[in-house]
């Protein structure tokens, strides 16, 4: 079946301008996470979603990141006025379940943000 | 809070040789543990996880993980290493009784050579 797709799969930008990056989960999973991956870094928590309530943000880095889902299906990750630091990966995983759940979360393929 | 830690962020072997990719976890309660991997251009896939049953996990691709409590420890073997098996390792955490979400080490990328 269809694994997490997320798109686009590379982006570059300005300085200051806003970004949206989308994850389309596998069918079915009710939880999703966003990640950041900084080069030379290893992954880090952005926000969790179960369903379309997020009870876990607190890795999101700044008020200029937010993120929405659709009920169990696409998930928006939005940073506003970009910065060079906001440059990464940024990578999407559903699992079946979530909250204390250990189900295996499948990852995308990631977004590579390019802040110029 | 809790944290991984991955010792060494690169790794060299021969083909056919032993590949130990070392991970340790800070946690006060024995957490949920894993061993992702990346592969060049490819997402992160799952090779193996621990979630409080048997000690000795076995994952795909011939590699399998140890959970020691009392060394605080999840290293991952593979007793002969393929040219295929070269990518980034990746060890994480989720503490029980949490969101699932994962904490990350460092990674470690490993080569292997002919």
């Amino acid at each position: 079946g269809a694994g997490v797709s997320q798109s686009p799969s590379n982006k570059v930008t300005e300085k200051g301008k806003d970004v949206e990056l989308r994850c389309d989960p596998i069918s079915g999973h009710t939880a999703l996470y966003w990640y950041r991956q900084r080069l030379g870094q290893g992954l880090e928590f952005l926000i969790y979603f179960q369903g379309n309530s997020a009870p876990d943000k607190s890795g999101l880095p700044s008020d200029r990141f937010s993120a929405e889902r659709t009920g169990e299906s696409v998930s928006t990750l939005t940073i506003q006025r970009t910065q060079q630091e906001d440059s990464a990966v940024y990578l999407c995983a559903s699992s079946l379940a979530g909250s204390t759940s250990t189900d295996t979360q499948y990852f995308g393929p990631g977004t590579r943000l390019t802040v110029l | 809070a809790q944290s991984v830690t991955q010792l060494g962020s690169h790794v060299s072997v021969s083909e056919g040789a032993l590949v130990l990719l070392r991970c340790n976890y800070s946690s006060s309660v024995p957490p949920y543990l894993f061993w992702y991997v990346q592969y060049p251009n490819q997402g992160l896939q799952l090779l193996l996880k621990y979630t409080s049953a048997a000690t000795l996990v076995k994952g795909i691709n011939g590699f399998e993980a140890e959970f020691k409590k009392s060394e605080t420890s999840f290293h991952l073997t593979k007793p002969s290493a393929h040219m295929s098996d070269a990518a980034e390792y990746f060890c994480a955490v989720i503490s029980p009784g949490t969101a699932s979400k994962l904490t990350f080490g460092t990674g470690t990328r490993l080569q292997v050579t002919l």
